[in-house]
């Protein structure tokens, strides 16, 4: 089954506490993008790959890093957590680039206290 | 960059009406809208998508409207259902940009 999968789905942490949230697609996507979506915002872009050792900045980059180191993976790593990081986050994976339809995890809840 | 608005925030209709959500965008050079749903606990999935040589798309009941010199675009929903109820989210993509930009999203709410 063609799937985007994240992990943790939830977490609750305390600030300045190193995390990873893992994302993992088995469509051999080229394209993968992490979204934050907080209530009235909407889904906002926090980084995206257009492939393996290529990343970029979204609209949200600041607090977060990310790594491509092979096809299927992209990681989202949030080296000093603070409060307003808290928030619902999706990896998503396309083909192309992103004007291609995107196949979205079921999302991650993070709690920063 | 781009710039999607997306009314109504929240839209309310009974069993069997039709619903319409509006999108705007900002770059002319965008050509890719997709529409994607949001069930509570799951991700945004895509229903519909909609490229900027067509004006018009249709998957049975739902259908997407796009007017490139007004810049705008819209989600049709008819014969709604109560399985319709989720958060609708639009957005807009350009050739060669590697983002894609979504609206705020619209709670549907469908009431038998």
């Amino acid at each position: 089954e063609a799937q985007v999968t994240q992990n943790p789905r939830y977490l609750i942490t305390v600030t300045g506490k190193k995390l990873t949230v893992t994302c993992s697609q088995n469509m051999n996507h080229e394209y993968m993008s992490w979204y934050r979506q907080d209530p009235g915002l909407g889904l906002r872009q926090i980084y995206y790959s257009m492939n393996v050792e290529v990343t970029d900045k979204g609209d949200v980059p600041e607090g977060y890093k990310v790594s491509r180191k092979e096809k299927r993976n992209f990681p989202l790593i949030l080296e000093s957590p603070s409060p307003n990081q808290t928030s619902l986050y999706f990896c998503a994976s396309s083909r192309g680039q992103g004007n291609q339809p995107q196949h979205f995890g079921d999302g991650t809840r993070l709690s920063i206290l | 960059g781009e710039n999607v608005e997306q009314h109504p925030s929240t839209l309310s209709v009974q069993e069997g009406d039709s619903a319409v959500i509006k999108c705007t965008y900002s770059d002319s050079a965008s050509n890719y809208f997709p529409w994607y749903k949001q069930e509570l606990g799951k991700g945004p999935q895509l229903i519909i998508d909609i490229r900027s040589n067509v004006g018009e798309k249709k998957d049975q009941r739902i259908a997407v409207t796009l007017n490139k010199t007004a810049k705008h675009f819209s989600l049709h929903i008819t014969e709604t259902q109560p399985e319709d109820s989720a958060v609708y989210f639009c957005a807009a993509s350009s050739v060669g940009y590697s983002t894609l930009t979504f609206g705020k999203g619209t709670m549907l709410l469908v009431s038998p």
